[in-house]
């Protein structure tokens, strides 16, 4: 019954290494997001996709790639971790964005890279 | 761009009391959320409100969206009301892009 979900909930791995997170929901949106939060708590959207499509790209370094093989699944591929890319990543979705609509957010995904 | 800023950063409150969480932000809004991180990290929605003001159990929310802020009221704490409160406003017209303020981090003691 989970409405947006994400797998793993804890990744710890080594410098270097690449790694992928999943987020699936099954609230029929059509919008989906990925957001990062800092150490300080601060969150920041990364990515977003409507309908597979990508349509907000921020200033994420391009390590980080996103893929959308639906409209009910985003995930995220991180290569060559760094320090700094340890952070707390949630996926979010809404319906679409032709309107404003409120963001439903998943339990988010502890990344630690040592 | 837009800026958030919420206010007090920090608010200590022994259990049963009332507080108010403020968030300013800097230009127009047509919509505004205010979430609850729990202490095991869990985003929760609260409310979804562009004006006006809603009510759930003891906690209500109010936007003022022409002065440009948003009141969060808790009733009557209670220690699983401890967390950081977060506003978020979406961008005009970026694809409902969420800029978060820093949050209020709440602490209530029994």
């Amino acid at each position: 019954d989970t409405a947006v979900s994400q797998t793993p909930k804890y990744l710890v791995t080594q410098m270097g290494n690449d790694k992928s997170i999943k987020c699936e929901q099954n609230l029929g949106h059509d919008t989906m997001y990925w957001y990062k939060q800092d150490s300080k708590k601060f969150l920041k959207i990364m990515f977003s996709y409507n309908n597979k499509e990508l349509i907000i790209n921020e200033t994420v370094p391009n390590r980080f790639s996103p893929k959308s093989p639906d409209k009910a699944h985003l995930n995220l591929h991180i290569n060559s971790l760094e320090l700094g890319d340890s952070a707390v990543y949630f996926c979010a979705s809404s319906r679409p964005t032709s309107g404003l609509y409120e963001q439903y957010f998943g339990p988010g995904t502890r990344l630690t890279v040592t | 761009g837009i800026q958030v800023e919420q206010s007090p950063p920090d608010l200590i409150l022994q259990e049963g009391a009332n507080s108010t969480l403020r968030c300013n932000f800097s230009d127009s809004v047509n919509n505004l959320q205010w979430f609850h991180q729990n202490p095991w990290g869990q985003l929760i929605n609260l409310f979804y409100i562009p004006s006006g003001t809603k009510q759930n159990g003891r906690l209500s929310a109010t936007t003022v969206a022409t002065e440009r802020y948003s009141l969060l009221y808790i009733s009557s704490s209670q220690t699983t009301d401890s967390g950081v409160y977060f506003c978020a406003v979406p961008i005009s017209g970026g694809y409902n892009k969420l800029i978060f303020g820093a949050g209020t981090r709440l602490a209530v003691h029994p």
